[in-house]
């Protein structure tokens, strides 16, 4: 099946710095990648829709100057969190679509996630 | 907008039993998906099923069936002959209305008991 892949699995930082994750789709072209938030023990928040070559689309609430994220190529979209503080400090889960031609149904796969600590 | 609500937070399934998790969605789109994750504690999201809003069959894969009751917006995840191995959160999810993202509901962690 399709893979997602995330990298790093797991980042410690200083408050104060800046944290890149990459989100690459490995044997598949995203025109379209997810990033969601989930803090311990809960659901899935999206943060943003990625958009290959254009602005990513965020969520009501999500500060698009924080979380940076850009699509450049059809394989990978980076969220950059800038200036992290512990209140960031979550798990972090990309996700993308592939395409398969029916209207209804598009698999959508899941990176195995990032997660971050800032101290 | 698009709702999911999961009612269990915890359930208990003895080995070998089977468990439904409940779910119901609120929407007011006519083209819709259904889907149900399961979350182990390494935190991967793992597909475990799908239904579409106009299957008339309910969808099934192995040991999962999902029992979609569209009048009653249910979808309700079915896992036959539990395993020790099925013990994680599971999320129910959906997609629709052009939105391409999915919208998850709170999940129900699974507890299968030997």
């Amino acid at each position: 099946g399709a893979v997602v892949s995330q990298h790093p699995s797991r980042v410690i930082c200083k408050s104060g710095t800046s944290v890149k994750i990459e989100c690459r789709s490995l044997d598949f072209q995203a025109t379209t990648m997810f990033w969601y938030r989930q803090f311990p023990k809960k659901s899935l928040m999206l943060m943003a829709t990625s958009n290959e070559g254009s602005k990513a689309t965020y969520e009501q609430g999500v500060e698009k100057d924080k979380f940076l994220i850009n699509h450049a190529s059809l394989t990978l979209s980076t969220l950059t969190v800038t200036s992290a503080h512990p209140e960031d400090s979550s798990f972090y889960i990309c996700s993308a679509i592939r395409w398969t031609g029916m209207s209804s149904y598009n698999e959508q796969f899941f990176g195995p996630g990032t997660r971050l600590t800032v101290l | 907008a698009q709702k999911i609500t999961q009612t269990q937070p915890g359930m208990f399934v003895q080995e070998k039993e089977a468990v439904t998790l409940d779910c119901t969605y609120d929407t007011s789109d006519q083209s819709y998906g259904l889907f149900w994750y399961k979350q182990p504690s390494s935190g991967e999201m793992i597909f475990l099923i799908y239904q579409g809003s106009y299957d008339e069959q309910n969808a099934t894969e192995g040991r999962y069936s999902l029992n979609f009751q569209k009048a009653r917006k249910s979808a309700n995840l079915v896992i036959s002959a539990s395993q020790l191995g099925d013990s994680a959160m599971y999320f129910c999810a959906m997609r629709g209305g052009g939105r391409r993202a999915l919208t998850f509901g709170s999940g129900t962690r699974l507890q299968v008991q030997p």
